[in-house]
């Protein structure tokens, strides 16, 4: 079955510490990967996707197809990261949309 | 600006009264989606449109409907709201998949409907 698991509802950790939000996929196809994040009072958006290889404020996100993870990583954590995270999955195979999305998990960076 | 509206933005309801949650979007985009947001489970797709006219099954499209008569305009329909559809509703674009990158969603504020 297609799926996109992030085991952890909640991470707390201190600002300036290493985060990583963890998430495994299940999909037989060539899978495309995101990370949406959603800011208090903000709407849902675009973090990063892993064909874009980019660094979004500080955070990267590697395809490890063995593993079937795509773990979101900061090495420094910022107070304002504190947000809902979201990794999907679109199974589109080329068409349009056909995303999934895991359960989220909430970022809380401390001071 | 750029952006996807929704509208009622809270709305309680009860059972059995028939709704229309609406959407629009103004980047001329192909692509409209509805996903519904319930805590422990994400976002779930209810109903997506490719164009104008076509119209397809999320993963949970049960006691929905919706319709895409104009290319800005994808509304949501309950034709019998039940308390179990009580969510925090999404609506949401992209350009499609012409190119990568084109399939980028862009959200909007979130409807929250509580019915009793």
């Amino acid at each position: 079955a297609q799926r996109v698991t992030q085991p952890e509802k909640l991470l707390s950790v201190f600002k300036g510490a290493p985060v990583e939000l963890k998430c495994n996929y299940s999909y037989s196809g060539s899978p495309e990967l995101f990370w949406y994040v959603q800011y208090s009072r903000q709407r849902l958006q675009l973090l990063l996707r892993h064909i874009s290889r980019e660094s979004i404020k500080g955070f990267t996100a590697d395809l490890n197809k063995g593993e079937t993870s795509f773990h979101l990583k900061k090495p420094f954590a910022q107070e304002e990261d504190s947000a809902m995270y979201y990794c999907a999955l679109d199974r589109s195979s080329g068409g349009y949309n056909k995303l999934i999305f895991g359960a989220g998990t909430r970022l809380a960076v401390h001071p | 600006e750029a952006q996807v509206t929704q509208n009622p933005r809270y709305l309680i309801t009860v059972t059995g009264k028939k709704l229309t949650v609406t959407c629009s979007q103004n980047m001329n985009h192909e692509y409209m989606s509805w996903y519904r947001q319930d805590p422990g489970l994400g976002l779930r797709q209810i109903y997506y449109s490719m164009n104008v006219e076509v119209t397809d099954k999320g993963d949970v499209p049960e006691g929905y409907k919706v319709s895409r008569k104009e290319k800005r305009n994808f509304p949501l329909i309950l034709e019998s709201p039940s308390p179990n559809q009580t969510s925090l509703y999404f609506c949401a674009s992209s350009g499609g998949k012409v190119e990568w990158g084109a399939n980028v969603l862009t959200f909007g504020a979130g409807s929250r409907l509580t019915v009793l």
